[in-house]
């Protein structure tokens, strides 16, 4: 089955400092992704959709110069968190969706981020 | 907008009691509906789906079938194991299948 691949599962960063997710799709061509941030004993939010090769659409209140979501290949997509700081430690988990009108949903297994 | 409401938790069971999980949703048209799941610390699994009225989603024992009369999706399993424990949720996605709405999720606790 398709299978999306994110990495890393957890990292830690300092105040400041940018860290990047990956989201890659292994078996399948992905033309949308999402990214879902995760607060503790919450439901996802999602934070952007991104297509392939243009910019990505992102949600109100989500700060797009902050999140910066590339989306340059049918398999990849990338999460950059800029000037992390404290609250922006979560779960992150991307999601890809196979092309328009296909109800299939395929989620990777999330990045644990703590900035401390 | 759409919108998917679900009954809080935790739920907690002994193995082999029934399970239900109540979902109801708020949508335009005529959305997709979906279970997945989420073990601790991982990421979220479809657990099943459907996508028109009157469909049966199964999967591992779990079963929802899609009511459009009282815009329902309700989880059931006959005989829940403790290896169902993790957080359940409810979600649906619009036609044109650009994105999910997903439910608070409900926590299941089996216990032996």
């Amino acid at each position: 089955g398709a299978v999306v691949s994110q990495h890393p599962s957890w990292v830690i960063c300092k105040s400041g400092t940018s860290v990047k997710i990956e989201c890659r799709s292994l078996d399948f061509q992905a033309t949308t992704m999402f990214w879902y941030r995760q607060f503790p004993k919450q439901s996802l939010m999602l934070m952007a959709t991104s297509n392939e090769g243009s910019k990505a659409t992102y949600e109100q209140g989500v700060e797009k110069d902050k999140f910066l979501i590339n989306h340059a290949s049918l398999t990849l997509s990338t999460l950059t968190v800029t000037s992390a700081h404290p609250e922006d430690s979560s779960f992150y988990i991307c999601s890809a969706a196979m092309g328009q009108g296909n109800y299939g949903y395929t989620f990777g297994s999330g990045t644990r981020l703590t900035v401390v | 907008g759409d919108s998917v409401t679900q009954m809080e938790g935790p739920v907690t069971l002994s193995e082999e009691a029934f399970l239900t999980i109540n979902c109801t949703y708020t949508a335009t048209g005529y959305p997709s509906l979906f279970w997945y799941v989420q073990y601790p610390g991982e990421g979220l699994q479809l657990l099943l789906k459907a996508t028109k009225a009157d469909d049966k989603g199964s999967n591992k024992g779990f079963e929802a079938t899609y009511r459009k009369e009282t815009t329902s999706f309700h989880l059931e399993k006959g005989s829940v194991q403790v290896s169902d424990s993790a957080v359940y949720f409810c979600a649906l996605s619009d036609r044109g299948g650009n994105k999910l709405t997903f439910g608070t999720g409900t926590q299941l606790k089996v216990e032996l």
